[in-house]
């Protein structure tokens, strides 16, 4: 079993809709949650990152954590073409010069204008 | 003002062929890392470097050598490569906080 598991897609939406997307992870002991965001042929940036259960919004994306059932979600309103790309979840714990990130395999997600 | 950078972007090379893949960044981070990304867009730890020493080395053969000649870069080298090695690596470096920023990858074909 892998330590993060990730909804793989492909996912094509109208423009505008809602999107949800989402990983579960294995290890309870995980500390902190990351969204990265990777558009064709570049690499990964962070979109979203939060340590605790719950909700945290940013603009159009919002990042939920429920540690009880270990799942992590992110919700994207309002897709836009420009949200195409391949979405990861990421988990790690805190460890400073041994921090390592440990990912989902990826959706992709097309928006459709 | 590129932040983390890899040269070169492309390499095909045959197999049994040694290789290096050189990375550099500018934001006074003091931790460098290695991923693989394979196919299926699975990214995947190699390597972490502190202040040029080896922290992480996650089973990866020796045919793959990391070398830190100062805390900015961060190289790979690999030696008789395989058909498995195509792939591509990324770049990554980190500083006080646990937000990795990535390379824009190198992509690997191993004919």
């Amino acid at each position: 079993q892998k330590e993060v598991e990730q909804d793989p897609g492909p996912l094509s939406v109208p423009e505008g809709a809602i999107v949800s997307l989402n990983c579960t992870y294995s290890n309870s002991a995980f500390q902190y949650f990351m969204w990265y965001r990777q558009y064709s042929r570049k690499g990964p940036e962070l979109l979203m990152y939060t340590y605790s259960s719950g909700n945290k919004e940013d603009g159009r994306f919002t990042a939920q954590v429920d540690k009880s059932s270990k799942y992590i979600s992110l919700f994207i309103r309002d897709s836009q073409p420009s949200d195409s790309a391949t979405y990861l979840c990421a988990t790690g714990f805190y460890g400073g010069a041994t921090n390592k990130l440990i990912f989902g395999t990826g959706t992709l997600l097309a928006v459709q204008p | 003002d590129t932040a983390v950078s890899q040269t070169p972007k492309y390499l095909v090379t045959q197999m049994g062929n040694d290789k290096s893949i050189k990375c550099e960044q500018n934001l006074g981070h003091d931790t460098m890392y290695w991923y693989k990304q394979d196919s299926k867009k699975f990214l995947k730890i190699m390597f972490s470097y502190n202040n040029k020493e080896l922290i992480i080395n996650e089973t990866v053969p020796n045919r793959f050598s990391p070398k830190s000649p100062d805390k900015a870069h961060l190289n790979l080298h690999i030696n008789s490569l395989e058909l498995g090695d195509s792939a591509v690596y990324f770049c990554a470096s980190s500083g006080d906080t646990d937000t990795q920023y990535f390379g824009p990858g190198t992509r690997l074909t191993v004919l």
